[in-house]
């Protein structure tokens, strides 16, 4: 059964540092999807994609986020200058068309130090 | 901006039981969503909705558009169906709005 993927598992940076998170949608879906879970608090969407731009995004996606799709695979989030609150689980998601459910890739735990 | 409440937060029961969780939203949505995550954090789509009711196994959901409200049912729970339901509304191409999730232990 298709999934979605994402890489790393799990990711260590130092504060200030850029980091690159990469996902893998699931082929023939059009949405994506970053969403973010700060230990012990509900999930909170930062984007979504669609036809190559932003279609929405959050209070929390500011300057130093942002979103590509550079290939027809993968779909990557980047935080320029990572801050200690950027501590969090990334889910990726996709879906084929807006009347579809989103599927969820395993996340990546970014952790700040 | 959408509110998400769900109850009750944590529901301990023993295997068997029929399980309700509950969830409400303030503005009008044009679907809404439950999720499972699990312990180690994966999450898992149980049922998107926009009327009425739906059913997967042991799984029921509905919802009433007029009242803002949707209900998740369990049937003959078993300790496997421990995990976090999460409920979300959104629709088209926007991200979804979570609730805080119910906690759900179902003990042996």
């Amino acid at each position: 059964e298709p999934e979605v993927t994402q890489t790393p598992s799990h990711q260590v940076t130092q504060m200030g540092q850029e980091v690159i998170l990469r996902c893998v949608p699931i082929s023939n879906h059009l949405y994506f999807y970053w969403y973010r879970q700060i230990l012990g608090q509900k999930v909170e969407f930062l984007v979504s994609f669609y036809n190559n731009e932003i279609s929405e995004k959050s209070e929390i996606f500011d300057d130093q986020f942002s979103v590509e799709r550079p290939d027809g695979s993968n779909f990557t989030l980047k935080i320029r200058s990572t801050k200690l609150e950027d501590s969090a689980m990334y889910f990726c998601a996709s879906r084929f068309d807006r009347n579809n459910e989103q599927f969820f890739g395993p996340g990546t735990r970014l952790t700040v130090l | 901006k959408n509110e998400v409440e769900q109850s009750p937060q944590n529901l301990t029961a023993q295997e068997g039981e029929f399980i309700t969780i509950n969830c409400s939203y303030s503005v009008g949505i044009s679907a809404l969503h439950w999720l499972q995550q699990h312990p180690g954090g994966g999450i898992v789509s149980l049922f998107m909705l926009s009327s009425g009711k739906k059913k997967h196994g042991r799984l029921i959901a509905t919802i009433n558009i007029q009242e803002k409200h949707s209900s998740l049912h369990i049937t003959a729970s078993h300790p496997r169906d421990s995990a976090v339901y999460i409920c979300a509304v959104g629709g088209g191409a926007d991200g979804l709005t979570f609730g805080k999730g119910t906690h759900l232990i179902i003990q042996p």
